[in-house]
């Protein structure tokens, strides 16, 4: 497709268990961003990759989010033992030039955590 | 830190003119985006500002000061369709993370 992609639109988990939320950016992009966004507010930064470099990871709230892009284009972002507080819209975005000028994002993920 | 301050919620009619503005307070500076998001979709991009004034571009204007910390979006003859909630970021001291606003919430009406 034209855009970018993320799958699954929907997880629902129960307060323990891991997921794993893939995105799929725009084919030949450099640059791949994760965000997390909470109802009613803005994207918050979690982390950034240049190809398969993770030049930062500073937005991860801990330890237990863990993100890779290993062949430099499709994304994973895995949360471990999720909490009812991981309950979110989870963004990804892409950019064709390295530092994410005019970033695309995807449709998100909705993970609910009971 | 990043400090981004945007009005919650604004009411407009139809064919009229809505300004949203957005104030910053951030540690560097390498431009402000404006960007569109409707409920439950993706944000996407409207304007780009990294040097003082006014863009335009159709029925979206986007201006900026630098100097002030202060951006606002302006959309005129509106229609139901711009109804969404609208996003102001800043790209701090590095080029590639933005910090976002909390969002306006644009409801028009007939």
């Amino acid at each position: 497709g034209a855009g970018v992609s993320q799958s699954p639109r929907y997880k629902v988990a129960k307060r323990g268990q891991d997921v794993a939320l893939r995105c799929d950016p725009i084919s030949g992009h450099v640059s791949l961003f994760w965000y997390q966004q909470a109802l009613g507010q803005g994207p918050e930064f979690l982390t950034y990759f240049q190809n398969e470099a993770q030049l930062d990871k500073s937005g991860l709230p801990s330890d237990r989010f863990f993100a890779e892009r290993p062949e430099g284009s499709v994304s994973t972002l895995k949360i471990q033992r999720t909490q009812q507080e991981d309950s979110a819209v989870y963004l990804c975005a892409s950019s064709s030039l390295a530092g994410g000028y005019e970033q695309y994002f995807g449709p998100g993920t909705r993970l609910t955590v009971t | 830190g990043q400090n981004i301050d945007q009005p919650t919620e604004m009411t407009a009619t139809e064919g009229a003119i809505v300004q949203i503005n957005c104030t910053y307070q951030t540690s560097g500076f390498n431009g402000l985006f404006w960007y569109q998001q409707h409920a439950g979709e993706a944000p996407t991009f409207l304007s780009y500002n990294v040097l003082d004034g006014l863009e335009e571009k159709g029925r979206f204007s986007s201006f900026l000061s630098r100097s002030k910390g202060y951006s606002y979006l302006l959309l005129k003859e509106l229609q139901m369709k711009d109804s969404a909630s609208y996003l102001c970021a800043v790209r701090g001291d590095n080029d590639y993370k933005l910090s976002f606003g909390a969002g306006t919430t644009v409801t028009v009406r007939a």
